[in-house]
């Protein structure tokens, strides 16, 4: 089945340091990919939509300049917490449409999650 | 816009227990529904979807059916086991022929007890 990973699963970073996040798709390529924050207890939050050779497009109420995305690649999408605060501290997981696997069109595969922690 | 609602949780159970999970969405045009369930540390994983009205999707158990006349998808499971105790996600996707965002529910957690 189509995998999706990221990393890293869990970081602890001190405040004002930049956290890059990978995620990537293993078996198929995705021309788009998703972002998403959770915090605890609460749904995910869509951030933004990554697509493949071009710029991201931002949920309103995302900053675009503290959130870089950058999808370079048919299966590589990486997010970017620059100068991070402990109010970024949450659970990042990305996801990647799965129409590329002709068997799941509109279909969204989800990466296990990365936890990161800002001190 | 595009809303799923879900029975507050938390919902919690004996094992062997008849599950229902609520789930209701507001959307135009004809949407692919979708339950994801997500088991503690874990990221989200599909557990069944239905892409048009009167689809029944199934897995492990679980059942949902895409209602359009009442904008529905509840889930259901006949017997529960402990290891169902998880954080179920009803979600909806609009018909764009691209992919699109998926709009969540707030999530429903389950506890099955012995």
């Amino acid at each position: 089945g189509a995998v999706v990973s990221q990393h890293p699963s869990w970081v602890i970073c001190k405040s004002g340091t930049s956290v890059k996040i990978e995620c990537r798709s293993l078996d198929f390529q995705a021309t788009t990919m998703f972002w998403y924050r959770q915090f605890p207890k609460q749904s995910l939050m869509l951030m933004a939509t990554s697509n493949e050779g071009s710029k991201a497009t931002y949920e309103q109420g995302v900053e675009k300049d503290k959130f870089l995305i950058n999808h370079a690649s048919l299966t590589l999408s990486t997010l970017t917490v620059t100068s991070a605060h402990p109010e970024d501290s949450s659970f990042y997981i990305c996801s990647a449409d799965g129409t590329g696997t002709l068997s799941s069109y509109n279909e969204q595969f989800f990466g296990p999650g990365t936890r990161l922690t800002v001190l | 816009g595009d809303s799923v609602t879900q029975m507050e949780g938390p919902v919690t159970l004996s094992e062997e227990a008849f599950l229902t999970i609520n789930c209701t969405y507001t959307a135009t045009g004809y949407p692919s529904l979708f339950w994801y369930v997500q088991y503690p540390g874990e990221g989200l994983q599909l557990l069944l979807k239905a892409t048009k009205a009167d689809d029944k999707g199934s897995n492990k158990g679980f059942e949902a059916t895409y209602r359009k006349e009442t904008t529905s998808f509840h889930l259901e499971k006949g017997s529960v086991q402990v290891s169902d105790s998880a954080v179920y996600f009803c979600a909806l996707s609009p018909w764009t022929g691209t992919a699109s965002k998926l709009t969540f529910g707030t999530g429903t957690r389950l506890q099955v007890t012995l």
